[in-house]
């Protein structure tokens, strides 16, 4: 069974802070993702890494994929309320097309 | 992108019946999925939805329990059979393209079992 480890588990921060989230995998990934959800809705996706050391930037929030493409992180600069959320990695193993989730961080912004 | 409409968006049900759950996609996708999501986890996946063929069950999750079908490329529907409350749960229906790299989620159908 292909697992993604994500830690921490659940975050409670004040606005302003910095957080990083980590996915973790003994396994390779083509590809991974992350999603964010809140409550009553289905993820959504936030980015894709496909490159092995890639780092992707989307406004406050940073993306890394790791050179082995088994683990990845999401570093969130002066989080603000608004990123509350059940923060989600997710990947398809190499060869399939079936993505599988990591376990979840859920973050608590503080105003 | 794909919007994903579910329905139904919740249910009470009683122990012993079965519900079908609806997931109709606004264009056509080659990839459904089916997941379940307890309260406060993470999402699990229950089977791949295969267009005109049996679906692709993950292990611990079998066709008599949860029946799926997807006659076109823009709609699927999963039916959780013979219920208990241990199937209280958020489903959430998903789509995406082939080599895409991304899944979009219709809103889920929270259930609840009594």
């Amino acid at each position: 069974t292909q697992l993604l480890e994500q830690s921490p588990q659940f975050l409670s921060i004040q606005e302003g802070e910095n957080l990083t989230v980590y996915c973790n995998s003994s396994s390779v990934f083509s590809s991974l993702q992350w999603y964010r959800q809140e409550p009553g809705e289905g993820p959504v996706l936030l980015v894709t890494v496909v490159t092995g050391g890639e780092v992707k930037k989307l406004k406050r929030l940073t993306f890394q994929f790791g050179d082995a493409r088994k683990d990845s992180s999401l570093h969130i600069t002066a989080a603000q309320p608004g990123d509350t959320g059940l923060y989600l990695c997710a990947g398809a193993p190499s060869g399939t097309y079936k993505y599988i989730f990591g376990t979840g961080t859920r973050l608590k912004v503080l105003a | 992108s794909a919007v994903i409409s579910q329905k139904p968006s919740r249910d009470i049900c009683q122990r012993g019946t079965s519900l079908t759950i609806q997931c109709q996609v606004d264009s056509q996708v080659t990839m459904m999925f089916w997941y379940r999501q307890q309260p406060g986890q993470s999402l699990t996946l229950i089977a791949t939805a295969n267009q005109g063929s049996e679906a692709t069950y993950e292990s611990g999750f079998v066709i008599d329990k949860f029946p799926i079908s997807r006659p076109n490329l823009t709609f699927s529907t999963l039916t959780v059979s013979n219920m208990s409350p241990e199937d209280s749960s958020i489903y959430l229906c998903s789509a995406g393209q082939g080599g895409e790299e991304k899944l979009f989620f219709g809103s889920g159908t929270q259930l609840s079992v009594l």
